[in-house]
């Protein structure tokens, strides 16, 4: 199992500029979720989905959006980058049930000019 | 809402002392509570977690234990190593549905030896 991988690992962008960050897991699960960790600010959860076709806010959705066609691919677009969205960004899986371990990706570091 | 509150790093520990990070929370009910790691460039992964009151959980050398009557989940270990130097992140869910992790803002811990 490769587990939770994500693309690029690391991204430069132009204010305005559009990309989208790529997320795949392998372990069937049908949890997945997106998260931003700044200094200091700890992970916040920008999106999140409990399975395909059903995506859900979280606590910083403005400025991303998401879409669950797969089980497998969990995509977060961001529409026109922003100074204000240079951060790690994680993805994440776990099966469904909130007491279960969530299983993260190294992350995507992304910087925008 | 949901929260959770952990001491501020970093903290800088020698080789063999003992280690305490503090986590409080604040929640309806009865969460699921965890500690995750993130060593330096990495993605997190769970370390421990505690899904009712007094449940203990323990690895590698690390014990929490849910404590409902003060709504703390502190992180201990005896002896570190530098091989611990990591930032350690206290987290919880709800158990009820489908509910997304709720993350501290996350404690960097040195290790010297």
């Amino acid at each position: 199992n490769a587990g939770v991988t994500q693309t690029p690992k690391f991204q430069v962008l132009k204010t305005g500029q559009s990309m989208t960050l790529q997320c795949a897991q392998d372990m069937n699960h049908e949890y997945m979720s997106w998260y931003r960790q700044d200094p200091g600010m700890g992970l916040r959860l920008i999106h999140y989905s409990v399975g395909a076709g059903i995506t859900d806010q979280g606590e910083v959705p403005n400025g991303y959006n998401v879409s669950r066609s797969t089980t497998e691919d969990f995509p977060l677009r961001l529409l026109s980058a922003a100074p204000s969205q240079t951060s790690v960004y994680f993805c994440a899986s776990r099966v469904q049930g909130s007491s279960y371990e969530q299983y993260f990706g190294p992350g995507t570091r992304l910087t925008v000019t | 809402g949901d929260s959770v509150t952990q001491m501020e790093g970093p903290v800088t520990l020698s080789e063999e002392a003992f280690l305490t990070i503090n986590c409080t929370y604040t929640a309806t009910g009865y969460p699921s509570l965890f500690w995750y790691v993130q060593y330096p460039g990495e993605g997190l992964q769970l370390l421990l977690k505690a899904t009712k009151a007094d449940d203990k959980g323990s690895n590698k050398g690390f014990e929490a234990t849910y404590r409902k009557e003060t709504t703390s989940f502190h992180l201990e270990k005896g002896s570190v190593q530098v091989s611990d130097s990591a930032v350690y992140f206290c987290a919880l869910t709800r158990n009820s549905g489908n509910t997304p992790l709720v993350f501290g803002k996350g404690t960097r811990l040195s290790v010297i030896a």
